[in-house]
């Protein structure tokens, strides 16, 4: 069965450093999105990606973020400079239409120190 | 500020009962809603979707969904306690993104 995958699974960075959190959809899905948890709270969405541009985002996606679909098969987030306040689980989803369900990777565990 | 609620729990229940969890949305335009199941430190597993008013059933999972009450639940017969997770509800409001509610923990007592 297709799923969507990511990695790193954990990745440990220092306050202020760059990270590229890596997703690849599946692989008919054409809608793409990006998802954070902070620990113990509820999913939050960030942003949604289509057709090669952002089709949505979140007052959390600002200019410290940015995706990228950089070929035919990964989608990528990026934190430019990362905060304390950025840790939490990432996570990657796909959907082949706007209204059918999205599936969710099994994350990135972001640790900013 | 568009809103998905549920109860945090922790709901119990014995093996073998019927788990009944609840959601309320405060977008009355919303249109599809989703329950995903996420066990601790794991992905959102998505367990069913639901689009028009009534009753969908999957197996031991039934979802059901009143628009006009803004109201959407999720009936799981035969409890068993492999299904102690947390559920969460999502909502999607014809936009490009889910709102999820915080999620209800279930607790299946053996």
């Amino acid at each position: 069965e297709p799923e969507v995958t990511q990695t790193p699974s954990h990745q440990v960075t220092q306050m202020g450093q760059e990270v590229i959190l890596r997703c690849v959809p599946i692989s008919n899905h054409l809608y793409f999105y990006w998802y954070r948890q902070i620990l113990g709270q509820k999913v939050e969405f960030l942003v949604s990606f289509y057709n090669n541009e952002i089709s949505e985002k979140s007052e959390i996606f600002d200019d410290q973020f940015s995706v990228e679909r950089p070929d035919g098969s990964n989608f990528t987030l990026k934190i430019r400079s990362t905060k304390l306040e950025d840790s939490a689980m990432y996570f990657c989803a796909s959907s082949f239409n706007r209204e059918n369900e999205q599936y969710f990777g099994p994350g990135t565990r972001l640790t900013v120190t | 500020q568009k809103e998905v609620e549920q109860n945090s729990g922790p709901l119990s229940v014995p093996e073998g009962a019927i788990a009944s969890l609840n959601c309320t949305y405060s977008d009355r335009g919303s249109q599809s809603f989703f329950w995903y199941r996420q066990y601790s430190g794991k992905s959102p597993e998505l367990i069913m979707s639901i689009y028009s008013n009534g009753d969908k059933e999957d197996g031991r999972f039934t979802a059901q969904l009143n628009k006009a009450s803004q109201y959407v639940s999720l009936l799981i017969r035969d409890s068993q306690p492999s299904d102690s997770a947390t559920y969460l509800c999502a909502v999607n409001s014809g936009t490009y993104k889910y709102i999820f509610g915080t999620g209800t923990r279930l607790k299946v007592l053996a």
